[in-house]
């Protein structure tokens, strides 16, 4: 499986936008790129997911570079409910294998 | 909507006793996982299945045992339990139907120590 990689931590402020990174240099070009979150004593939740062009929902944004090598989650106003670990995955094409987790990038939210 | 429900919550187990993690979705997801998350890391696939009757490794099986009678439930088998195994588990389903893009769909987890 192609491989993500992630800050292991990052600060904002509440109510400021967060852009979390992830770079995916071996991605193919049928593969999803996938965002979960996970709150603290919870199980994943999805979060967001897109192939090429940007996606917005009501949780949050994805920017997809051109080249499809990197990836970004915006949280568009963070609160306090936002503080998690957040993980980037790809999604497998055609693949009955679930998603393959890393560690993530430890979101903060200062009041 | 219940969603994915595991129990039970909490557990602790001696070392060498078994157990069952119970694992059950009302979406009539085809797939289900489980997965163990260690402290500070992130999720790593212990077993999945494709639909009923049929299940397959994942990352790190060994230790562990699991069916599939039903759609709706996929238990974990713990035969032997040994202190590598504390860990707290999650279960997910997801859909088939949208491809490469259905999502997954997590379980609160079962935190379980062995000592």
């Amino acid at each position: 499986d192609a491989k993500t990689t992630q800050p292991n931590s990052m600060e904002s402020n509440e109510e400021e936008p967060v852009h979390l990174p992830c770079n995916h240099s071996t991605i193919s070009g049928t593969d999803y790129i996938h965002w979960y979150r996970q709150l603290p004593s919870q199980g994943p939740e999805y979060v967001i997911h897109g192939l090429t062009s940007n996606v917005n929902n009501r949780m949050a944004s994805l920017a997809i570079a051109e080249d499809r090598k990197s990836s970004t989650l915006i949280l568009h106003r963070a609160t306090l409910r936002d503080a998690a670990v957040y993980y980037c995955i790809l999604r497998v094409s055609g693949s009955a294998r679930q998603l393959t987790f890393g560690s993530g990038t430890q979101l903060t939210v200062l009041p | 909507n219940a969603g994915v429900t595991q129990t039970p919550k909490f557990r602790i187990l001696k070392i060498g006793q078994s157990m069952t993690l119970q694992c059950t979705q009302d979406m009539n997801h085809n797939y289900m996982y489980w997965y163990r998350q260690d402290p500070g890391m992130g999720l790593k696939l212990i077993y999945y299945s494709v639909g009923a009757g049929i299940t397959d490794k994942g990352e790190v099986p060994n230790g562990y045992n699991v069916s599939r009678s039903t759609t709706e439930d996929f238990p974990l088998r713990l035969e032997l339990a040994a202190p590598s195994q504390t860990s707290v588990y999650f279960c997910a389903s997801s859909s088939t139907r949208q491809g490469s893009t259905e999502k997954l769909f997590f379980g609160s987890g079962t935190q379980l120590s062995v000592l």
